[in-house]
């Protein structure tokens, strides 16, 4: 049981570079998450999603786009990299229902965009 | 705006010290309230949770919390840090029947010296 993976672990990019975050979970969470992590501003939600075929945004979703195709995959993409986005990014997941709120979080991804 | 807030950006005690960091959140209605913890270089961790019932919440790592509705607060307590309690604490909520969304403060950093 291997939680929340997310790959890669660290990237540059260069400005106008695109790239997909990809985050895995094996515990068949329904909902999951993706928040930045900027210094002095706590982690910010960028996109979620409660199921398997559906997203929502978030508190910062410009900029970035998210498919959930299989129930266990989330993936997060950068379709034009900008140096504002350059963060650590956090994917978590959790179970529906509304006392199992408790989110997992995995390992993170620092990307730095030149 | 609706926000959790975090008082102290940064605290520095001594080993054996007292801990409290403080939270407030501007949500009405039922919350759910969570202390996360990330030590240098891990992803976060959950400490402790408030869903309902006793507002004292006890943690591991002999963290504790306290609800009190009247004041939005869910403050965090250790009678004796340790030098391992060095890391970013971060408050969040999540406001009953928003789909999970948790709403993070902006992290204390707190450094223990030994």
């Amino acid at each position: 049981n291997a939680g929340v993976t997310q790959t890669p672990k660290f990237r540059v990019l260069k400005t106008g570079q695109s790239m997909t975050l990809l985050c895995a979970q094996d515990m068949n969470h329904e909902y999951m998450y993706w928040y930045r992590q900027d210094p002095g501003m706590g982690l910010r939600l960028i996109h979620y999603s409660v199921g398997e075929g559906t997203t929502a945004k978030g508190e910062v979703p410009d900029g970035y786009n998210v498919s959930r195709l299989k129930k266990q995959n989330f993936l997060l993409g950068l379709e034009s990299a900008a140096p504002s986005q350059t963060s650590v990014y956090f994917c978590a997941s959790s179970t529906s229902g509304s006392t199992s709120y408790e989110q997992y979080f995995g390992p993170g991804t620092r990307l730095t965009v030149t | 705006a609706q926000s959790v807030s975090q008082h102290n950006h940064h605290v520095i005690l001594s080993e054996a010290a007292s801990l409290e960091l403080g939270c407030n959140y501007s949500y009405g209605g039922t919350v759910n309230l969570f202390w996360y913890v990330q030590y240098p270089g891990q992803h976060l961790q959950l400490l402790l949770k408030y869903f309902s019932g006793d507002p004292l919440v006890k943690g591991i790592k002999g963290f504790e919390a306290e609800f009190i509705k009247s004041k939005f607060s869910f403050n965090l307590r250790k009678p004796s840090v340790q030098w391992s309690d060095t890391a970013e604490y971060f408050c969040a909520v999540i406001k009953y029947g928003q789909g999970g969304k948790l709403i993070f403060g902006q992290g204390t950093e707190l450094s223990v010296k030994p």
